[in-house]
């Protein structure tokens, strides 16, 4: 079955440095890879999608990588904000033909102390 | 612009009742899904629908039914519930072009 990973149940940093997350999978060739970051009690918000055919796409100070060889994808935040704590979700398509099955990652809390 | 709009916010069950968690969307989105989320986990989807008529299983389907009878409305149905369905349950749609997902700002049950 279809399994995605974020390595890091917590990520604790300082500010202004940059945050790094990390996103595996496995048993699937996605067309595309979504962030998501959720606040407590909120629902999750879209950041950043990356396609398959992309190495890296950047937002303002997000930026994500995608390698389908090592099937993983990276979300950096530089110059990290105390605003920026919340936990980030990465999810996939899973679907097997033209439908859109949207499946997550468990989540990395991250915590930026000032 | 409502977005995506899910009622009840909270409701407590007793073991063994049924309910219907409500999704209504108004962005003319063809995708709908639900996930349900437990306490500091990620989110499980349980059902989801390429547009009206079409329903498909998700991860935890288990103990839940769905229907899409229109483009807007996507109801969750428990029947007999249990308390492994303490949850928050997000509703959500996307446009087929982007993938992009929008939700609900969710519906927390509690069953005892």
């Amino acid at each position: 079955s279809q399994k995605i990973e974020q390595n890091s149940e917590a990520l604790n940093i300082q500010e202004g440095k940059t945050a790094t997350l990390t996103c595996n999978y496995t048993n699937y060739s996605p067309a595309y890879l979504q962030w998501y970051r959720q606040d407590p009690g909120r629902g999750p918000v879209f950041l950043l999608l990356i396609r398959e055919n992309e190495k890296e796409k950047r937002k303002e100070r997000l930026k994500v990588t995608f390698d389908t060889t090592l099937k993983q994808s990276l979300f950096h935040i530089t110059a990290s904000q105390p605003a920026d704590s919340a936990t980030y979700l990465c999810a996939l398509d899973v679907g097997y033909s033209s439908a859109s099955k949207i499946i997550f990652g468990s989540g990395t809390r991250l915590s930026i102390r000032p | 612009n409502a977005g995506v709009t899910q009622t009840p916010k909270f409701r407590i069950l007793k073991i063994g009742q049924s309910m219907t968690l409500q999704c209504t969307q108004d962005m003319n989105h063809n995708y709908m899904y639900w996930y349900r989320q437990d306490p500091g986990m990620g989110l499980k989807l349980i059902y989801y629908s390429v547009g009206a008529g079409i329903t498909d299983k998700g991860e935890v389907p288990n103990g839940y039914n769905v229907s899409r009878s229109t483009t807007e409305d996507f109801p969750l149905r428990l029947e007999l519930a249990a308390p492994s369905q303490t949850s928050v349950y997000f509703c959500a749609s996307s446009a087929a072009e982007t993938g992009e997902l929008f939700f609900g700002e969710g519906s927390r049950l509690t069953v005892l």
